[in-house]
């Protein structure tokens, strides 16, 4: 059983519009979501953080909305650019764990429509 | 930022070889770990590493994996002997706290044939 899931698999998104990338889990233990860009070649990038205590935290023109009735999180993209094109990994992770290990999803792939 | 290095990027090894997959962390980082990513699925957690021990490690890590990081130098996977089932891409990362921020290397693709 999928602990983090992603949604879409693949999402292209014209320059300038936002976009909405989907996360769910199944455990409502986890505590903390963190989200990673990674381009190709590269491994994967902390982008943007937030602690289930919280609703929305934003930096930029990223943006997490987190509910945790439904455990449901999403990572909005506002204006988005060429330079944001790249895979997002939603991550979950389970408090007071001596080790910094991570649930990951699957990955939503972005880019712009040229 | 922070870079942690990942030696080879590629490796392609017969079945029943041995393969040491090879990482340079970040340098005041004490927390070290490895994922695993099979193609077209999720990264999941093998191992972690701090003060010469393994403190958690999850059901993907056989007891054909190993890891060390011998005197400060490389921290190292490896798999004795390797399986089919083991071609996938492995990151290393690494963190200065265990809540802290993991950073990872760009991967190690290995196939085994």
């Amino acid at each position: 059983q999928q602990q983090v899931r992603q949604s879409p698999q693949s999402l292209t998104v014209w320059e300038g519009e936002t976009a909405i990338l989907n996360c769910s889990y199944e455990n409502s233990a986890f505590d903390y979501f963190p989200w990673y860009q990674q381009f190709p070649g590269e491994g994967p990038a902390l982008l943007i953080s937030i602690l289930s205590v919280s609703d929305k935290k934003e930096d930029g023109r990223f943006t997490i909305f987190f509910n945790k009735r439904e455990k449901k999180l999403s990572l909005h993209i506002a204006d988005s650019q060429p330079g944001d094109s790249a895979t997002y990994f939603c991550a979950a992770q389970l408090p007071g764990t001596g080790s910094n290990r991570l649930t990951f999803g699957k990955g939503t792939k972005f880019s712009l429509i040229p | 930022g922070p870079k942690v290095l990942q030696i080879p990027s590629h490796q392609i090894i017969d079945m029943g070889q041995m393969v040491t997959l090879n990482c340079d962390p970040v340098s005041n980082h004490l927390y070290f770990y490895w994922y695993k990513q099979i193609l077209g699925q999720q990264m999941e957690f093998l191992v972690n590493f701090y003060n010469g021990k393994v403190m958690e490690k999850s059901k993907l890590f056989k007891d054909q994996f190993s890891v060390e990081r011998p005197d400060g130098s490389y921290f190292t996977l490896k798999i004795q002997p390797t399986a089919l089932e083991d071609s996938a891409v492995y990151f290393c990362a690494s963190s200065l706290d265990p809540r802290d921020t993991l950073y990872f290397g760009a991967g190690t693709r290995l196939s085994v044939l």
